[in-house]
């Protein structure tokens, strides 16, 4: 069964210092991995996917994550943080070896980023 | 450029009322469309899903019921709420026309339904 676990449920940083989220996650295909994040009362916002080829993947606002198939990990990260990166984050995965007509993502619970000035 | 619309944002309802939700697409023809639900700013519960008009799939049997009539247009309802529906409901499209795997899925701004 496909699954993504997030095993910090908060995550603090001080401003100008490197973040990261992490993110772990089983499938029985190839994995198809996707960051969203969430800022209050919005909608969840695309950051990036992988999908195949290189493991560092740039997205967004400075966001980048990187694949380890062997830690089947997909931990999102950026090398200074602001204080409007504060937000609700999540992960979240597709299982290329399940056939759905819709491919369905499964996400993770979300880790709350707090950055500090 | 594609946007997804969805009204009203906010909705308090008694016990026992009907309820309609609705979400349109603009920018782009025959997207996938999906409705979850996320319960006390956490994680996402998919409701429902539907690959083209009036295809709708249920992932969990509920108090509630969607419908797709018209191909950018998807609408969440339930003709007796329970208190147990209270929570924040985004309806989420994707490209079809993109390898499915692939294809991330956009999320609107979401309605915060409170039943009393």
């Amino acid at each position: 069964a496909q699954s993504v676990a997030q095993p910090e449920d908060q995550v603090n940083v001080a401003e100008g210092n490197p973040l990261t989220v992490k993110c772990t996650y089983s499938v029985s295909g190839n994995p198809y991995l996707f960051w969203y994040v969430q800022y209050p009362n919005r909608g969840l916002q695309f950051l990036l996917k992988y999908i195949t080829g290189d493991n560092l993947v740039k997205g967004s606002y400075g966001f980048e994550a990187e694949f380890n198939k062997s830690q089947t990990s997909f931990h999102l990260k950026k090398p200074s943080a602001l204080v409007s990166d504060s937000a609700l984050y999540f992960c979240a995965v597709r299982d290329g070896g399940f056939s759905g007509g819709y491919n369905k993502l499964i996400f993770g619970a979300g880790t709350r980023l707090a950055v500090h000035p | 450029s594609q946007t997804i619309h969805q009204w009203p944002a906010t909705l308090v309802q008694p016990v026992g009322s009907p309820l309609s939700l609705e979400c349109t697409v603009e920018g782009t023809s025959n997207p996938n469309l999906y409705w979850y639900r996320q319960a006390a700013g956490r994680g996402l519960q998919l409701l429902f899903y539907s690959v083209g008009i009036g295809q709708i799939s249920s992932e969990v049997p509920q108090n509630l019921s969607a419908s797709r009539p018209q191909d950018r247009q998807f609408i969440l309802s339930s003709k007796k709420l329970l208190l147990s529906d209270s929570g924040f409901y985004l309806c989420a499209w994707s490209a079809s026309t993109e390898f499915p795997v692939s294809a991330p899925q956009h999320f609107g701004d979401g309605t915060r339904l409170s039943i009393l």
